[in-house]
């Protein structure tokens, strides 16, 4: 168990939706990054918070969006839904904001139909 | 920009048999390199990284992994292979100075008994 939480665990949706992840990171952490994992692109680092502050961004379409809260808890926004988006979406946290270790939670799976 | 090559996409070793699953990685600098093993349904575990000093590192389950910068090259090792070590294994690299990771596709090992 690393420590991080991700609800929900499945997340069946159809196309045209929006739907909203959670994540908790460990305790302590204040950074949390968000990732991608689909069968045709792999793991793709989308975007990283750092104590409330969007801090890197990488391949995130404009239709998603994320952001980390004074508990410093982040969600992962979906909106306007393809079937494309159909992935394991994972968050990460690390203590710092600089390159460190990252703790995976166990991923949320999002289907779209 | 980095990234990171995993040539083999199945391995299948048998159990109590040696493991080298061979990791090649492009960047400019000298890199933060990590090896995660992800379990069917889980999240990735951090098994090991290398930031500097010894190149031969030692990690969790066992595994080791050797830095080689003129080879460009983190691959990982294990003396003997048990069965619950069947997994997905990825590589990353990361800039010290950034914050995301960049990752392998990934090399799905198969012990066989």
């Amino acid at each position: 168990d690393s420590g991080v939480t991700q609800t929900p665990k499945h997340l069946i949706t159809a196309t045209g939706q929006r739907v909203t992840l959670r994540c908790s990171p460990r305790s302590g952490d204040l950074s949390v990054y968000w990732y991608q994992q689909s069968l045709d692109q792999g793991l793709q680092f989308l975007i990283q918070y750092y104590n409330g502050e969007e801090r890197a961004k990488g391949n995130i379409l404009e239709r998603f969006s994320a952001q980390q809260f004074p508990d410093l808890h982040s969600e992962l926004n979906l909106s306007s839904l393809e079937l494309g988006d159909s992935a394991l979406y994972f968050c990460a946290s690390s203590v710092t904001s600089v390159l460190n270790e990252q703790f995976f939670g166990p991923g949320t799976r999002l289907t779209v139909l | 920009a980095q990234s990171v090559t995993q040539p083999d996409i199945h391995i299948t070793v048998s159990e109590g048999a040696s493991l080298e699953l061979r990791c090649n990685y492009s960047y400019g600098a000298t890199p933060y390199l990590f090896w995660y093993v992800q379990s069917p349904g889980q999240g990735l575990q951090l098994l090991l990284k290398y930031f500097s000093g010894d190149t031969l590192v030692q990690g969790i389950k066992g595994f080791e992994a050797e830095f080689k910068r003129s080879q460009s090259s983190f691959n990982l090792r294990k003396p003997s292979v048990h069965w619950s070590d069947a997994a997905e294994y990825f590589c990353a690299v990361g800039a010290s100075y950034g914050n995301k990771l960049v990752f392998g596709a990934g090399t799905i090992l198969r012990v066989k008994s």
